[in-house]
């Protein structure tokens, strides 16, 4: 079973416009979230997070929200640029309860960002 | 400050032959994570290891893989008799400590069963 869920695997956005990307979970015991872009043939890049315990944070043109209640969770890029296109991966932390924080990722949204 | 530093960056191996992936944590981290990546799916966890301890492999398969962290050198995920199925991207993170906050990904060693 997925615990993390990214439901659409593409995205395409024009230049300046608002990229939305979403992410839905199912376990409740994760208290920490994060997103990675990723680029081909890289590895995984940390973009931004959020605890738990909070419903928003922003780093200059990302915004992560929570919705606890709802168990989504959305990044929000604005305005779009061309160098964002990559693929955006949601995760999120849980312990394992064998010693290590493990991360569980959803498949991934590609986005594509029109100049 | 080099980042984490993973070799080689593609492997063919054929089937039933023995594939070694390498990983050098960033300068100062002393926890590596092993991930993989199917194609068409996202990573999932396979390991935990600080130097010379295996602390969590509970996303390993029981049969055909390993892994280690010696006190001198890399990290070596090991592979025995490979099949088609185990072919994949294997993405190595380091971390200063235990933490729940993400860490630092290599570019991954990308292997190829024929």
């Amino acid at each position: 079973d997925q615990q993390v869920k990214q439901n659409s695997p593409s995205l395409s956005v024009q230049e300046g416009r608002i990229s939305i990307l979403n992410c839905d979970y199912t376990n409740s015991m994760f208290d920490y979230f994060l997103w990675y872009k990723k680029y081909p043939a890289e590895g995984p890049t940390f973009l931004i997070s959020i605890s738990s315990i909070k419903d928003k944070n922003e780093d200059g043109r990302f915004t992560v929200f929570l919705n606890k209640s709802a168990k989504h969770l959305s990044l929000h890029i604005v305005p779009s640029q061309p160098g964002d296109s990559a693929v955006y991966f949601c995760a999120a932390s849980a312990y394992s309860g064998a010693g290590s924080y493990q991360l569980t990722f959803g498949k991934g949204t590609k986005l594509s960002v029109i100049p | 400050n080099a980042g984490v530093m993973q070799n080689p960056r593609h492997l063919v191996r054929r089937r039933g032959q023995e594939a070694r992936l390498r990983c050098s944590p960033m300068k100062g981290h002393s926890h590596v994570y092993w991930y993989r990546q199917l194609p068409e799916e996202g990573l999932k966890f396979m390991v935990y290891l600080q130097k010379e301890n295996i602390i969590d492999e509970s996303g390993m398969p029981k049969e055909r893989f390993s892994a280690e962290f010696p006190k001198e050198g890399p990290s070596i995920l090991r592979i025995q008799q490979v099949v088609r199925g185990d072919s994949a991207a294997y993405f190595c993170a380091s971390s200063p400590d235990s933490t729940n906050y993400g860490y630092t990904f290599g570019s991954g060693t990308r292997l190829t069963v024929v």
